[in-house]
């Protein structure tokens, strides 16, 4: 199947302060890319969806000045959390399908805001 | 009323039974139906996806669509203490298009 990096895996940051997380497709191209939060013992929530060249798409309640999301390329999306609070810590999983085929999920990145 | 109707179990099963994973759903605009396996702390896993309704196989894994029935299944033979994991059924309307997912259900396989 198909491979979808991210970085970090794991980030520890102060409140008040931004996080850049990274997603990449490693093996194919990808004008559109998926970020999704999980909070624990729970499923996935959509936050928004990365589009190559264009504005991201943000979900009904996703604050888009919070989580601003940039689709550098057709293999690089990142998703920057803005001034962290604790109830941002979550976990945040990326996901991209090769062009008409199904989605492949990276491995997560767990946010921690202290 | 959510459009996936997963049961988030626990399900817990000895080695070797057969598991049965289901998922409902009420959409009819839904034409591409997918497992995932997520193992603690891990982004999830894709292990079946298939097209309208009908059924597919890969080794252990069976995957069941029925649209008449709005309804789907994962089949687990011969389970393993491996397999003990969440599964979380997803679908969409279109290929590679945003997924809805249901709730998961936990599975633990006992030795």
């Amino acid at each position: 199947g198909a491979v979808v990096s991210q970085h970090p895996s794991r980030v520890i940051c102060k409140s008040g302060t931004s996080v850049k997380i990274e997603c990449r497709s490693l093996d194919f191209q990808a004008t559109t890319m998926f970020w999704y939060r999980q909070f624990p013992k729970q499923s996935l929530m959509l936050m928004a969806t990365s589009n190559e060249g264009s504005k991201a798409t943000y979900e009904q309640g996703v604050e888009k000045d919070k989580f601003l999301i940039n689709h550098a390329s057709l293999t690089l999306s990142t998703l920057t959390v803005t001034s962290a609070h604790p109830e941002d810590s979550s976990f945040y999983i990326c996901s991209a399908p090769p062009e008409g085929s199904e989605q492949y999920f990276g491995p997560g990145t767990r946010l921690t805001v202290t | 009323q959510k459009e996936v109707e997963q049961d988030p179990g626990p399900l817990s099963v000895p080695e070797g039974a057969i598991v049965s994973l289901n998922c409902t759903y009420s959409n009819s605009a839904f034409q591409y139906f997918m497992w995932y396996r997520q193992y603690s702390r891990k982004g999830p896993e894709l292990l079946m996806y298939t097209y309208s309704s009908g059924n597919k196989e890969d080794g252990r894994f069976t995957a069941q669509v029925d649209k008449s029935s709005k309804y789907i299944s994962l089949f687990i033979r011969d389970s393993q203490p491996s397999d003990s994991a969440t599964y979380l059924c997803a679908m969409s309307r279109i290929s590679g298009s945003r997924l809805t997912f249901g709730e998961g259900t936990q599975l633990t396989v006992n030795p």
